[in-house]
């Protein structure tokens, strides 16, 4: 089955400054990969995602990379603020032919003032 | 709010025992997925319902069942339950495409 690797589990950015998580992924039939970000005792909320379609996107300060033939994306977030600290979840999924959400293990951003 | 309701919030219980977790999808949503969170697991997905008929299943174990009823809400049942099973269970919510919205989950602990 899929399995998605997740680097790195703890980050540490002072406010500002950019962060960067990577996450792989095994199976090449996966096709959806969403971002969730999850505060302590909190549901996993989405924040964004991307299709094997697309190579890139962006919302406001958050933008998902990905890449197919490396079978690898990432999550980048700049001007990081306070309220970004949280525990950030990569996914994938074979969309219509078995959504089942597949997850990384996680990495614990916290943003220094 | 991601339109995903839950409920208990939180449930206390001994071993031995089973208990009954509840999911309302958003509204206009058919499927719903039922996933665990342990702090050695991680998110781990269960099972999924779509309009009422089990679609696929993960490492549910087998003390574990799920249903989803005629107005799309979905029960999680657990029995024989054991400390390890003490986690946070979520459900989430989609309209049959990929994306997926989870409730606030339901944080059970077993003593």
């Amino acid at each position: 089955g899929e399995n998605v690797e997740q680097h790195p589990s703890t980050l540490s950015v002072q406010e500002g400054d950019s962060a960067v998580i990577k996450c792989t992924y095994s199976d090449s039939a996966s096709n959806y990969f969403p971002w969730y970000k999850q505060e302590l005792g909190k549901r996993p909320q989405l924040i964004i995602d991307i299709r094997s379609n697309v190579g890139e996107k962006k919302d406001q300060r958050i933008a998902v990379t990905l890449n197919k033939t490396a079978k690898h994306f990432s999550l980048h977030i700049t001007e990081t603020q306070p309220e970004d600290s949280a525990v950030y979840f990569c996914a994938a999924s074979k969309g219509a032919a078995g959504n089942k959400l597949t997850f990384g293990g996680g990495t614990r951003v916290l943003v220094k003032p | 709010d991601s339109g995903v309701t839950q409920t208990p919030k939180h449930l206390i219980t001994a071993t031995g025992q089973r208990v009954t977790l509840r999911c309302s999808p958003r509204s206009g949503d058919l499927s719903v997925y039922w996933y665990q969170q342990s702090l050695d697991q991680g998110l781990q997905f269960l099972i999924q319902y779509y309009n009422g008929e089990e679609r696929a299943k993960g490492n549910i174990l087998e003390r574990f069942s799920a249903q989803q009823f005629p107005d799309l809400h979905s029960e999680l049942n657990l029995s024989s339950l054991e400390l390890g099973d003490s986690a946070l269970y979520f459900c989430a919510s989609g309209v049959g495409s990929d994306t997926q919205y989870f409730g606030p989950g339901t944080r059970l602990t077993v003593l």
